[in-house]
């Protein structure tokens, strides 16, 4: 069975940009979460969907969204972009119900300039 | 708040040399724990889920235990492919909302010199 897929894996943009990154679940998963993950802070919670929906949100700023399609693959958008952006961006899918094991994709490494 | 604590923040072994690493935790009832792995400039990799207090579960040179405070990670005769960190994560019975559905701690960064 093929694990999450993220892309890009690198990604260097600069200041006031905007970026997309994708997320592909493991098959027959719903449930996307996404991690913003730094030295300092560790993995910090951005927000889940479920079925095209988003259920929670981390407390982040508006300039970070995501979204959820069909096929459950997720994406998420991150407008003007700031230096304290850099970091790996995480995704993780689980099952519909019960005990929420995740399972990570390899992130993308985003640098902003 | 649920809160997840790792201990300590990097440890240093010698091959050969078992210790373990700590997860304390407060949560409002626990539905699971889990353990990870992960290499630098990689996505985490699961490897534990522990369901109630009493429980264990090994993989190779790892045994995870758990106990209705805390969890611990015994690394018997760890080999230098061992260097990771490690991170740990609950899930509470209110789980979801502005922390999601696990909660993390910031992990313990494992060094295992030949």
């Amino acid at each position: 069975k093929a694990g999450v897929t993220q892309t890009p894996r690198y990604l260097i943009k600069t200041r006031g940009q905007q970026v997309t990154l994708s997320c592909s679940p493991i098959s027959g998963h719903r449930s996307v979460s996404w991690y913003q993950q730094t030295p300092g802070q560790g993995l910090q919670f951005l927000f889940e969907y479920f079925s095209e929906t988003q259920r929670n949100k981390g407390n982040f700023p508006g300039r970070f969204s995501g979204r959820q399609f069909s096929n459950s693959r997720s994406e998420m958008n991150v407008s003007t972009l700031e230096l304290g952006d850099s970091a790996l961006y995480l995704c993780a899918s689980s099952g519909p119900t019960g005990i929420k094991t995740q399972y990570f994709g390899p992130g993308t490494r985003l640098l902003v300039l | 708040e649920d809160q997840v604590t790792q201990s300590p923040e990097a440890l240093r072994l010698q091959e050969g040399e078992s210790s373990s690493l700590n997860c304390s935790y407060t949560v409002s009832g626990l539905r699971g724990l889990f353990w990870y792995r992960q290499d630098p400039g990689k996505g985490p990799e699961f490897l534990f889920t522990l369901y109630s207090a009493g429980e264990e579960k090994e993989k190779e040179r790892l045994k995870a235990t758990l106990t209705k405070k805390e969890s611990f990670l015994h690394i018997t005769a760890p080999k230098p492919e061992d260097s990771a960190t490690y991170l740990c994560a609950v899930q509470g019975l209110n789980y979801g909302g502005s922390q999601g559905n696990l909660i993390f701690g910031k992990g313990t960064k494992l060094s295992v010199k030949p």
